[in-house]
């Protein structure tokens, strides 16, 4: 299971190369997806969304897949930039109940 | 690009005293939110606010917590005795729609000492 405290996964990339993040989510009646983005001491900044009757949907430099048979859901990041570096979480949102939202994922850019 | 608003960025406390968090959310977005984050921890929900009443609630927002939307424009977090663990960054968020994603604040950082 997850630790509780201070230390999240972590990514470190080299600039230039493509960063994958995953999440592993719960609830399989889940039919919306988002990711987001959140740098240090701001708020959490919305990426990408994909809904359940997708499995692939892209965007500028992004690409968000959803594996729906293992619950998994990837956020790839095409020439990752040290302005990528952040903490990128995933909620998962059930109909229009309130969305849930996992620990996150610190991803850090090596210039 | 419309943005949420939230003021004050960051407010210090003592233990005991009540604190009323402000955002201004985007001004054609129905939906309201309150969440928090714990240093390091998930971005958990407090509560929604929809057609001037709390649609939803988590068990963290229980007889200390309560929202407001005063106005047209301003959607205010109360929290009466404030306590050491309520130290945290507080998120509003507002959207349009139920089928989309929300637009987040840039936070408050509250510390209670």
């Amino acid at each position: 299971g997850e630790s509780v405290g201070l230390h999240l996964p972590t990514l470190s990339v080299q600039e230039g190369d493509n960063s994958i993040i995953n999440c592993a989510y719960s609830n399989s009646a889940s039919d919306y997806f988002i990711w987001y983005k959140q740098e240090s001491g701001k708020g959490p900044q919305f990426i990408i969304d994909i809904r359940s009757n997708m499995d692939k949907r892209q965007g500028q430099r992004v690409t968000v897949l959803l594996n729906k048979t293992v619950k998994h859901l990837s956020l790839q990041i095409a020439a990752t930039q040290p302005g990528d570096s952040a903490v990128y979480f995933c909620a998962e949102r059930e109909g229009s109940y309130i969305p849930t939202f996992g620990r996150g994922t610190s991803l850090i850019v090596h210039p | 690009e419309p943005e949420v608003t939230q003021t004050p960025s960051h407010q210090v406390t003592q233990m005991g005293q009540e604190v009323i968090l402000r955002c201004v959310p985007i001004s054609n977005h129905l939906y309201f939110y309150w969440y928090r984050q714990i240093l390091g921890q998930k971005v958990e929900f407090l509560v929604s606010f929809y057609n001037n009443e709390i649609s939803e609630k988590s068990e963290i927002f229980d007889d200390q917590f309560s929202v407001e939307r005063p106005d047209g424009s301003n959607f205010t977090l109360k929290i009466r005795s404030t306590k050491l663990e309520d130290s945290a960054m507080y998120f509003c968020a507002s959207t349009t729609s139920l089928r989309y994603g929300y637009t987040f604040g840039s936070g408050t950082r509250l510390t209670v000492v």
